[in-house]
Parts: C-alpha cells; sequence; structure tokens
C-alpha cells in the first residue's frame, strides 16, 4: 500500500458525460500528479500540482480539468466525454515539487469505462 | 524531447533464475532520475528501484539490481531469484527537470514454475 488514495476504483459512464476522479496523497505529500494508462497511449502524464498551484501539463485535452484543495487531497474532472476516454487514471504524489529525494507513489488507478 | 524506450515486450524465466529488462533512454539534461516500476495484474504500479544519474553506483533493492550505464543512456534491471510474484509488467521511467515521469512502453514478464 503507498498510501495514496483514489475513489472511485471503477467508473462505468456514457458518452458525453463528466465524471470526477479523487486523489488524496502520502500523508506529508505535496506535489500531486495525474497520469492516464490506455492500450494506445501507454502510461502519460496529464498534469501536476504543488501545494494547490498547478505546475506543469502533459498531453491533457481542454475537456479534462484538475484542481488541488488546501486540504491537498486533488479532483480530476473529465467532461463531454468520449469512448476513447476510457482509460485507467492514475494519481501520484511526492514530498516535493523538484528535489533529489523525490519520488512519486503511485495510487491504485481509477479504471473508467466510457460507453 | 526525452524518450524512453524498452525493446522487449515479453520476456520468460525459470523460477529462481535471473533475467535482465533493458532499457534504453534519450535526454540532454544532466540532472535526472531513472525508475523501475512493477505493475502486476491488479494494475496497482509499485516502485521496484531508483537510480539517480549523478551517482555512479548501481541501484540495489534486495534481489533487484540495476546497471545503469550513463554514457550508452543505458538502464537495465535484473531480477535475480525469480519468484512466481515477479511475474508483472515492468516499466522504465525518466524523471528530468519538469519531474514528470516519461515511461517506456513497458515488458511484460512471465516466470515460469
Amino acid at each position: 500500500d503507498s498510501g495514496v488514495t483514489q475513489t472511485p476504483k471503477h467508473l462505468i459512464t456514457a458518452t458525453g458525460q463528466r465524471v470526477t476522479l479523487r486523489c488524496s496523497p502520502r500523508s506529508g505529500d505535496l506535489s500531486v500528479y495525474w497520469y492516464q494508462q490506455s492500450l494506445d497511449q501507454g502510461l502519460q502524464f496529464l498534469i501536476q500540482y504543488y501545494n494547490g498551484e498547478e505546475r506543469a501539463k502533459g498531453n491533457i485535452l481542454e475537456r479534462f480539468s484538475a484542481q488541488q484543495f488546501p486540504d491537498l487531497h486533488s479532483e480530476l474532472n473529465l467532461s463531454s466525454l468520449e469512448l476513447g476516454d476510457s482509460a485507467l487514471y492514475f494519481c501520484a504524489s511526492s514530498e516535493q515539487f523538484r528535489g533529489r529525494t523525490d519520488t512519486q507513489y503511485f495510487g491504485p488507478g481509477t479504471r473508467l469505462t466510457v460507453l | 524531447a526525452q524518450t524512453v524506450t524498452q525493446s522487449q515486450p515479453e520476456m520468460s524465466v525459470q523460477e529462481a533464475e535471473t533475467v535482465t529488462l533493458s532499457c534504453t533512454y534519450d535526454t540532454s539534461e544532466s540532472d535526472y532520475y531513472l525508475f523501475w516500476y512493477k505493475q502486476p495484474p491488479s494494475r496497482q504500479m509499485i516502485l521496484v528501484i531508483r537510480q539517480e544519474a549523478y551517482k555512479q553506483q548501481n541501484a540495489t533493492e534486495n534481489r533487484f539490481s540495476v546497471n545503469f550505464q550513463k554514457a550508452a543512456k543505458s538502464f537495465s534491471l535484473k531480477i535475480s531469484d525469480s519468484q512466481l510474484g515477479d511475474a508483472a509488467m515492468y516499466f522504465c521511467a525518466l524523471r528530468g527537470a519538469t519531474n514528470k515521469l516519461i515511461f517506456g512502453t513497458g515488458t511484460l514478464l512471465a516466470v515460469q514454475p
């Protein structure tokens, strides 16, 4: 158990809908990262937050957004869902924004199925 | 651009034997970190081992060790005394200044009893 929690574990929804994925980082970790794992794209970085502020953006679609709250939990919002958004979404956390001891620990993931 | 390449989509090893998974990478940065993550059928991403690029000494974690060849930009993972529980997808990853992880496509390791 990495200490990173994600809810829900599974999510099944229809095209055009909107969903919210939730992540709680390990105790003491200030950085949260979101990754998408799909069959055709592999594991891809989406976005990073550090202590409530957005720090880096990857291949995140405009239909997707995220935020990190004062208690450091993070939410990833996916809207106007398409079949191709079906994937495993991981949250990871690390102690600090950048540093020699910084290692990302992953949550169990949320499996999203869009029908 | 940073890239990570895993050229072995699948590997197989006999229980108690040793296996080496290959990884090559490309980066123009001098300060970076390399990781191996394991993804068993449960889909959980588990950190196996980490290597700092500024360290010449190869990292070791119990039965897992790496062969880090900085000039060749190679970062292979050696698993000794393979166990059935080692069966999983293994991902090599690179982290540079931006802090995001760049992953390879993975190597699926089967362990034969």
